[in-house]
């Protein structure tokens, strides 16, 4: 367990609707990591958050957006579902954006 | 901006030989190189990591070398077990400590 948890577990929703995945970074750390991995793919950095402040963008789609809050958890909002937006999404996180990034176990999204 | 090429895409090996997967980066500036394991539904996992103040690290099977000169790391796993079949990645930090990953390697174990 890296203590990095996310909610849901799973998330089977249709196309056109929008979700909200929801991260807790692991106690003391400031930076929260959103990934996007499709079937049998690579990790594709969304996005970057430090201490509540957006820090690095990476190739994330306009129909989706996220945040961090004050109490450092961060959610990453999902909107007009494609089919092609099914995939595994990871939060990780790391005390600072020098250090080592754990991962969260990930929720898995289906868009029927 | 950094890229980060990993090699091979899918490596074979038989059970108690052992495995190479190489990366290479471009920045220069790089100098943080994690590598992880992620196995089937299963979130990536840190396995070893390496600085670029020293050349090489190990922890039991698995160790790491870095050629900061030719701007290339690799990952040797050991008398390979069924348990390594997995998919490893590999990732650089760059000068804008932004973590750059590799696509991915991914390890089958023959018995």
């Amino acid at each position: 367990d890296s203590g990095v948890t996310q909610t849901p577990k799973h998330l089977i929703t249709a196309t056109g609707q929008r979700v909200t995945l929801r991260c807790s970074p692991r106690s003391g750390d400031l930076s929260v990591y959103w990934y996007q991995q499709s079937l049998d793919q690579g990790l594709q950095f969304l996005i970057q958050y430090y201490n509540g402040e957006e820090r690095a963008k990476g190739n994330i789609l306009e129909r989706f957006s996220a945040q961090q809050f004050p109490d450092l958890h961060s959610e990453l909002n999902l909107s007009s579902l494609e089919l092609g937006d099914s995939a595994l999404y990871f939060c990780a996180s790391s005390v600072i954006q020098s250090d080592t990034q754990y991962f969260g176990p990930g929720t898995r999204l289906t868009v029927l | 901006g950094e890229n980060v090429e990993q090699h091979p895409s899918t490596l074979s090996v038989q059970e108690g030989d052992s495995a190479v997967i190489k990366c290479t980066y471009s920045d220069s500036a790089s100098n943080y190189f994690p590598w992880y394991k992620q196995e089937l539904g299963k979130r990536p996992q840190l396995i070893i990591d390496i600085r670029s103040n020293v050349g090489e690290k190990k922890d039991q099977r698995i160790a790491v070398t870095l050629n900061k000169t030719a701007k290339h790391f690799s990952l040797h796993i050991t008398e390979t077990q069924p348990e390594d079949s997995a998919v490893y990645f590999c990732a650089a930090l760059d000068s804008n400590y932004q973590l750059i990953w590799g696509a991915g390697t991914k390890l089958i174990i023959k018995p």
